[in-house]
């Protein structure tokens, strides 16, 4: 199995432009989950999917903040406008709905300047 | 609120030092606890699920024991290619989401 993919590895960006993140989960899994880790705030959820369908987007930091999951086999998670303090790096997780384990991917490291 | 809280934040080991990393959690009903190995630039692996006090697991150099209230991961004659930051979640009730905590960074010098 491939594992979880995410695209781009890194991306730099200016204040105020758009970013979109992509993922692509473990075929077969039902659940896909976005987060993003800081040093100060460690590993956050930001929203998860079911078949495809949004379940908690409690997450979301803000409404500059969404995500989508058009098919089983694709999401994105978009940033607009882009803020220095959205710096983090994003993980995508799937996984099945049972066992609960999940699977990241190998993230996306973004840097606003 | 699920809440988790891993100690230490960093521990270092000689190599073949063995060691215990603790992971205490308050949950409403746990429902599964994941120990996950994270290395510089990538992102977590799972390890271990263990979903009941006095189950145990291992896995090479590692064992991970639960009870009610925490979890050990057993690090038993580490080697430098053990270091990387532990992670330790919990899930609860019908949730499918996980709550992390913010790990110990294990370093195990030659």
């Amino acid at each position: 199995d491939a594992g979880v993919i995410q695209s781009p590895r890194h991306e730099v960006t200016e204040m105020g432009q758009e970013v979109t993140l992509r993922c692509k989960p473990i075929s077969g899994h039902d659940y896909l989950f976005w987060y993003r880790q800081t040093m100060m705030r460690g590993l956050e959820l930001l929203i998860y999917f079911n078949n495809n369908v949004p379940i908690d987007d409690s997450g979301m930091p803000e409404d500059r903040f969404s995500a989508k999951m058009p098919n089983a086999s694709f999401s994105t998670l978009k940033i607009q406008p882009s803020e220095p303090r959205d710096s983090a790096v994003y993980f995508c997780a799937s996984s099945r709905d049972y066992p609960y384990e999940q699977y990241f991917g190998p993230g996306t490291r973004l840097t606003v300047t | 609120e699920d809440q988790v809280t891993q100690s230490p934040e960093a521990l270092r080991l000689q190599e073949g030092e063995s060691s215990s990393l603790n992971c205490s959690y308050t949950v409403s009903g746990l429902r599964g606890l994941f120990w996950y190995r994270q290395d510089p630039g990538k992102g977590p692996e799972f390890l271990f699920t263990l979903y009941s006090a006095g189950e145990e697991k291992e896995k090479e150099r590692l064992k991970a024991t639960l009870t009610k209230k925490e979890s050990f991961l057993h690090i038993t004659a580490p080697k430098p290619e053990d270091s990387a930051t532990y992670l330790c979640a919990v899930r609860s009730g019908s949730a499918r989401q996980l709550t992390f905590g913010s790990g110990t960074q294990l370093t195990v010098l030659p």
